[in-house]
């Protein structure tokens, strides 16, 4: 498999932008997880696609942020009117469904807000 | 819900010497059990897992891992640390597939240097 592939690997933006990130799946894998990543910190859970439904989203993942896999493919997370405090590395991992399967990460978006 | 405990920040190690990073973690549910490797600005690498059957797994580049349920804990060892090994390693818990999506629950990272 050719890996989990993030675009962009760096997005700098003056607060109040816009910005949009996609991730690229390992081919066949059903399921799609984006998490974010603070500095010194570990990563943490902001939403999950099975396919193309997005079966849960976390506390974390305010009204400003929207998550979508159109055809169970790729997947786009789009921060509106970004604030100073979503600077952070954005990590997508994806994996197939079935037991013991583990989740493949990309590289991430590091977002850095001005 | 579940939390992970990684205790110590910062671990520094002599070249081949014994590593051990440890990881305590807290589930209401049989947990599975990861490690993850992290090497500057890249993402994270699986390096091992425990789901179920033997609570000694071996994983890439050495490493293994012991899940003892009655200390809670799953604690990372390779016997003689490589000069390549200077990373962050991330310890993380999910729900078992019958319970939830595996979403994965990570600890804050602990920091491996390598003295020469």
């Amino acid at each position: 498999d050719t890996g989990v592939s993030q675009d962009p690997r760096h997005k700098i933006t003056k607060r109040g932008q816009n910005v949009t990130f996609r991730c690229d799946p390992i081919s066949e894998h059903n399921r799609l997880y984006w998490y974010r990543q603070t500095l010194g910190q570990g990563p943490e859970f902001l939403t999950y696609f099975q396919n193309e439904a997005q079966l849960e989203k976390s506390r974390l993942l305010s009204d400003r942020f929207s998550a979508e896999r159109p055809k169970g493919s790729f997947s786009t997370l789009e921060i509106q009117r970004t604030e100073q405090g979503d600077s952070a590395m954005y990590l997508c991992a994806s994996s197939r469904l079935g037991l013991n399967q583990p989740q493949h990460f990309g590289d991430g978006t590091r977002l850095s807000i001005l | 819900a579940q939390s992970v405990t990684q205790l110590g920040s910062h671990v520094s190690v002599s070249e081949g010497a014994l590593v051990l990073l440890r990881c305590n973690y807290s589930s209401s549910v049989p947990p599975y059990l990861f490690w993850y490797v992290q090497y500057p600005n890249q993402g994270l690498q699986l390096l091992l897992k425990y789901t179920t059957g033997a609570t000694l797994v071996k994983g890439i580049n050495g490493f293994e891992a012991e899940f003892k349920k009655s200390e809670t804990s799953f604690h990372l060892t390779k016997p003689s640390a490589h000069m390549s090994d200077a990373a962050e390693y991330f310890c993380a818990v999910s729900e078992p597939p019958d319970f939830g999506n595996e979403k994965l629950t990570f600890g804050t990272g602990t920091r491996l240097t390598i003295i020469p």
